[in-house]
């Protein structure tokens, strides 16, 4: 399985935006790639996920890489809330896969007021 | 739609007991997950059901633990004879079955304490 390396934390002020990067240099052209976060005292939640183009949602953006070796997550405004663990996620879309979720260790976001 | 439910949000037992949780994912999804999270890892995958069907197993998931989804609907894990090295987060999550895009939502998870 493909692996992804991010910052272990960040730090950023409330009503700033926030980039969070991610390293995959070894995706391969079938993985899409996802990010997943977690409030404290929580299962994980989705945020967004993206193959090739950028993407926006309601929760944030997903700036991806050409080659692909590498994303960011950007959350436009941050807000106490969105502290959490954000995990970055590679995952196959081989036909049969069990589609699991491999969480590496995430990057912890602390929102300072 | 009530989202994953897991019961009970905390368990503490004392080594050598069986405990059992409970999952009930969301109604019209078909796959379900399971996975185990100890402090400050990210969640590790156990097993995988497609409807009532366990279709995937971690090598994490020792003879100890058994999985079950008897009518496709909720599900439940029993771990027998409990250690120390079980404490830990147990959450589920439930998905539709495609596309593989598709996001995994989670329940709260289960806190297991083995004393």
């Amino acid at each position: 399985d493909a692996k992804t390396t991010q910052p272990n934390s960040m730090e950023s002020n409330e009503e700033e935006p926030v980039h969070l990067p991610c390293n995959h240099s070894t995706i391969s052209g079938t993985d899409y790639i996802h990010w997943y976060r977690q409030l404290p005292s929580q299962g994980p939640e989705y945020v967004i996920h993206g193959l090739t183009s950028n993407v926006n949602n309601r929760m944030a953006s997903l700036a991806i890489a050409e080659d692909r070796k590498s994303s960011t997550l950007i959350l436009h405004r941050a807000t106490l809330r969105d502290a959490a663990v954000y995990y970055c996620i590679l995952r196959p879309i081989r036909g049969g896969a069990t589609n699991k979720l491999i969480f590496g260790t995430g990057t912890l976001l602390a929102v300072q007021p | 739609d009530t989202g994953v439910s897991q019961n009970p949000r905390h368990k503490i037992t004392k080594r050598g007991q069986n405990v059992t949780f409970r999952c009930d994912p969301i109604s019209e999804h078909n796959r379900l997950y399971w996975y185990r999270q100890t402090l400050g890892q990210g969640p590790e995958f156990l097993t995988y059901f497609q409807n009532e069907a366990q279709l995937e197993k971690s090598r994490l998931l020792s003879d100890r633990f058994s999985a079950e989804r008897p009518k496709g609907s909720f599900s439940t894990l029993e771990i027998q004879r409990t250690e120390q090295g079980d404490s830990a987060m147990y959450l589920c999550a439930s998905s539709h079955i495609d596309p593989p895009s598709y996001e995994q939502y989670f329940g709260p998870g289960t806190r297991l304490t083995v004393t």
